[in-house]
């Protein structure tokens, strides 16, 4: 079975500070890795994703995120955060990229941006 | 804009009542459809995979008799909760795959709150 932990369900930046969300996978096999924002009372927006083409993901409003393998990691940053950035990030894993396959995801993590 | 739509948005019931949730996929069809349940500040739980045409694949410890779902056509699938007690209050998404973009839209979800 496929899972993905988020370390630290609340995490806290200055404004114009480097964001780092954390995020560890567990698979048996080559997982697709994937991390969407959810805005107060909305859906899930696609961030970026993992589908083993390249390590290093730049996605939209100047996220990215690094697999690696050594570490099960696949970490969100940013370099520096804005007050547009304060939302609830997930990570998820799914067996296929192909976007047709249930995604499995972390417990979330609280992006709050301070003034 | 928006790919996959929901309605309605939120909805306040009586328990005992049915509550029928709409999943749309905008421009593209989606042979499958995934509906999460979302209870707060936790993450996303997948409830069943929606198939067109065919029945629904519930995930363990969901009740397939108390959320009824409807794949009727290749942009509509309904979520239809029986007999509503409070503990099925919760955020219901549901996201449709558009397999030639390789991606899962998700619906902005719906609020059901039953009293």
């Amino acid at each position: 079975a496929q899972s993905v932990t988020q370390l630290g369900s609340h995490v806290s930046v200055s404004e114009g500070a480097l964001v780092l969300l954390r995020c560890n996978y567990s698979s048996s096999v080559p997982p697709y890795l994937f991390w969407y924002v959810q805005y107060p009372n909305q859906g899930l927006q696609l961030l970026l994703k993992y589908t083993s083409a390249a390590t290093l993901v730049k996605g939209i409003n100047g996220f990215e995120a690094e697999f690696k393998k050594s570490e099960t990691s696949f970490h969100l940053t940013k370099p520096s955060a804005h007050m547009s950035d304060a939302a609830e990030y997930f990570c998820a894993v799914s067996e296929s990229g192909f976007g047709n396959e249930k995604l499995t995801f972390g417990t979330g993590t609280r992006l709050t941006i301070i003034p | 804009g928006a790919v996959v739509s929901q309605h309605p948005s939120w909805v306040i019931c009586k328990s005992g009542t049915s509550v029928k949730i709409e999943c749309r996929s905008l421009d593209f069809q989606a042979t499958t459809m995934f509906w999460y349940r979302q209870f707060p500040k936790q993450s996303l739980m997948l409830m069943a995979t929606s198939n067109e045409g065919s029945k629904a694949t519930y995930e363990q410890g969901v009740e397939k008799d108390k959320f009824l779902i409807n794949h009727a056509s290749l942009t509509l699938s309904t979520l239809t909760v029986t007999s509503a007690h409070p503990e099925d209050s919760s955020f219901y998404i549901c996201s449709a795959p558009r397999r030639e973009l390789a991606t899962q839209y998700f619906g902005p979800g719906t609020r059901l709150t039953v009293l």
